[in-house]
């Protein structure tokens, strides 16, 4: 079974510019999850989808970034426009639905370094 | 607020010694705990969770709801648990993480 996959694995890209991240969550997980972990710092959580609706944003820095799961199935992450602090590692995680706690799965991460 | 701390950022044992990577956490409700690795290369993954009780790897961790702790205890290190380790908690649908202890066992 796949798991989560990310794309791209590493970006570096200007102050300004834009970047888009994508994920593919497991196949039949309707949970879907970014957070990120800015150098030094602890792992943040972002949002979460439950299949396309956003179940939870509260963790979005700021309206320069947009996240969307448009069918339920694979999800984008769009830093519009970049800053330096966006630099760091973006993960996407999912899990199955319905269950308290339940293990999530995290893909690989991209990497965002903003010059 | 939940919060996860891990104080050490970075540990380091001698191959075969005991290793104690620290995690102390502050949640209102019942707390659900785990310990999640990331090796060189590799992605985040579930290491163990405080309500299976089960040990992986040789690792083990105990809920301690009196010092709000939930320690990760290996009593032989080996070369190849040198890893990022995340205590994280849950809530819901949403874990929290603590900022990673770096562990480095030395041959």
């Amino acid at each position: 079974e796949a798991g989560v996959t990310q794309f791209p694995s590493h970006s570096v890209i200007e102050k300004g510019q834009t970047v888009t991240l994508r994920c593919d969550p497991i196949s039949g997980h309707d949970n879907l999850y970014w957070y990120r972990r800015v150098m030094g710092k602890e792992i943040k959580f972002l949002l979460h989808f439950v299949k396309e609706s956003k179940q939870d944003e509260s963790g979005m820095p700021n309206n320069r970034f947009l996240a969307e799961r448009t069918g339920g199935t694979y999800s984008t992450l769009k830093v519009q426009p970049a800053e330096l602090e966006d630099s760091g590692v973006y993960f996407c995680a999912s899990s199955q639905a319905g269950y308290s706690g339940n293990t999530i799965y995290f893909g690989e991460g991209s990497w965002l370094t903003v010059v | 607020a939940q919060r996860v701390t891990q104080p050490e950022k970075l540990l380091s044992v001698f191959k075969g010694a005991p290793v104690e990577l620290k995690c102390n956490y502050s949640y209102s409700g019942s707390p659900e705990l785990f310990w999640y690795v990331q090796y060189s290369r590799q992605r985040l993954q579930l290491l163990l969770r405080h309500i299976s009780r089960e040990s992986i790897k040789g690792f083990t961790a105990d809920l301690n709801k009196g010092e709000t702790s939930f320690h990760l205890k290996k009593p032989f290190a080996q070369e190849e648990d040198s890893a990022m380790y995340y205590c994280a908690l849950s809530r819901g649908n949403q874990f929290y993480f603590g900022t990673g202890t770096s562990l480095t066992v030395i041959p």
